[in-house]
Order: C-alpha cells, then sequence, then structure tokens
C-alpha cells in the first residue's frame, strides 16, 4: 500500500524542548511540503522540499528546520526558538511540484501530528 | 496579498444539497482545488479546477471562474458521512514551480 505516514500521531513536549517530527512516503514523489493547521485557520506552509537535498521555507518557517536526505523522508524539527509550537502539523507530497500545462500536481496529505507543548 | 475567503460554517439536512463558495484574488492562482478533512484526519482531495466551467464527479461538482476569482463546491445527495470541513486552496505558481494557498475551510454540519 503507498502512502504517507507521520509519527506519532500526538506528541506532548516541554517549552524548551527541541522535537523532530516524522514524515514518511513510499509514493515515489519527489516534492514534499509541511503545513501547520490551527483552528479557525487555513494550512499554513512552513517547508517545501522539491527534490532530495533541497527544500525551501514556506510562509512561517521561523522556529523550525527541515533536512530531505533521502527521497522518502522529510523529517521536520519544531525548535525551542518557535513561539507557539502547539499544532496540527501535516505532511503532504506530490508527484513533483513543476507546472506542467499549466496545472499542478495535487497534493497528498499524511495522518498528522497533534504537537502539544505544556 | 492572495486571501482566499469562504464561509465558517454551513448546516444542511441529510439528502439536500449545499454549495460552498469560494473567493480569492484573480492575481497569481493558477486553479483552484477542493479538500474534505474530517476532524482530526488528513485533507482528501476532491477536485481541481485549472479551467473555467463545471466539473461533476458523482455527488460532488465544483465550479470555477477565473475572470471573478470565484469558486464552489456542490454536495449534492447530502449523507451523514460529509460533515466534515472543505478547504478551498489556490495553486500559486512561482518560478514553474507550484504550491497551494488554504482557505481557512467551511465547516458542513449535516443534520438527519
Amino acid at each position: 500500500d503507498g502512502g504517507i505516514t507521520q509519527s506519532p500521531k500526538y506528541l506532548f513536549r516541554k517549552e524548551g524542548q527541541n522535537v523532530t517530527l516524522s514524515c514518511e512516503q513510499n509514493l515515489n514523489h519527489d516534492a514534499m511540503y509541511w503545513y501547520r493547521q490551527d483552528p479557525g485557520q487555513g494550512l499554513r506552509l512552513i517547508y517545501y522540499s522539491q527534490i532530495v537535498n533541497d527544500f525551501q521555507k514556506g510562509d512561517i518557517a521561523e522556529g523550525y528546520s527541515v533536512s530531505r536526505e533521502k527521497k522518502e523522508s522529510f523529517p521536520l524539527t519544531v525548535t525551542s526558538a518557535q513561539k507557539n509550537p502547539t499544532a496540527f502539523y501535516l505532511c503532504a507530497s506530490s508527484i513533483d511540484g513543476a507546472v506542467l500545462a499549466g496545472k499542478i500536481n495535487e497534493q497528498f496529505f499524511g495522518p498528522g501530528t497533534r504537537l502539544t507543548v505544556l | 496579498g492572495q486571501n482566499i475567503d469562504q464561509p465558517t460554517e454551513m448546516t444542511a439536512t441529510e439528502g439536500a444539497i449545499v454549495q460552498i463558495n469560494c473567493t480569492y484574488q484573480t492575481s497569481g492562482f493558477n486553479g483552484l482545488f477542493w479538500y474534505q478533512q474530517h476532524a482530526g484526519e488528513a485533507p482528501t482531495f476532491l477536485s481541481y479546477n485549472v479551467l473555467d466551467g463545471l466539473e461533476e464527479k458523482g455527488r460532488f461538482s465544483s465550479f470555477l471562474s477565473r475572470s471573478k476569482g470565484y469558486s464552489y463546491l456542490l454536495l449534492k445527495e447530502l449523507q451523514m458521512k460529509d460533515s466534515a470541513s472543505y478547504l478551498c486552496a489556490g495553486g500559486k505558481t512561482t518560478d514553474s514551480w507550484g504550491k497551494l494557498q488554504f482557505g481557512a475551510g467551511t465547516q458542513v454540519v449535516v443534520t438527519p
């Protein structure tokens, strides 16, 4: 079964600690994305990666870091510099991020990780 | 900015039809996506309109007017399982790469 997995589903951390959220996909997709979802707000893009060993900041990258050492994996680290880290984090992937014939590829989402910082 | 606006909540009766509107600024977007998201779960893809007009997929239809910056998702023959948040997302293109910008979502409540 192809898909995107995120672990864990629920995560609790103390304030001031860094925490890494896992995202793995076996869809052979080149592009991967991290979003944050807060109540009453749309999904906001944190980081995205178009290809292995490359990634770009999204709209709210401050306090977060990522790596893309393997095509299948795109872990997100929430650092102590993130002022309000409690949120629902969603990872997504698409075949690639290229715009071909004016079309953008759909993104497939993982089940999400709910992070609570105490 | 390039805000995407959609209503916060809509309520409809089982078996009825509901239309969820989405408006956006016309510059900078390349098509509109609709996703369905049940509480605490991943968004799932419903439709993508890149050209003007109506696209139908079973009980769900999506419409786009690029000149008006307007899209809607039409849900027919509502079922209880359709109670969910529906996310409108604009496709933004930057340097030939595409990203999505999401609205806040419309919570649809289906009542018996």
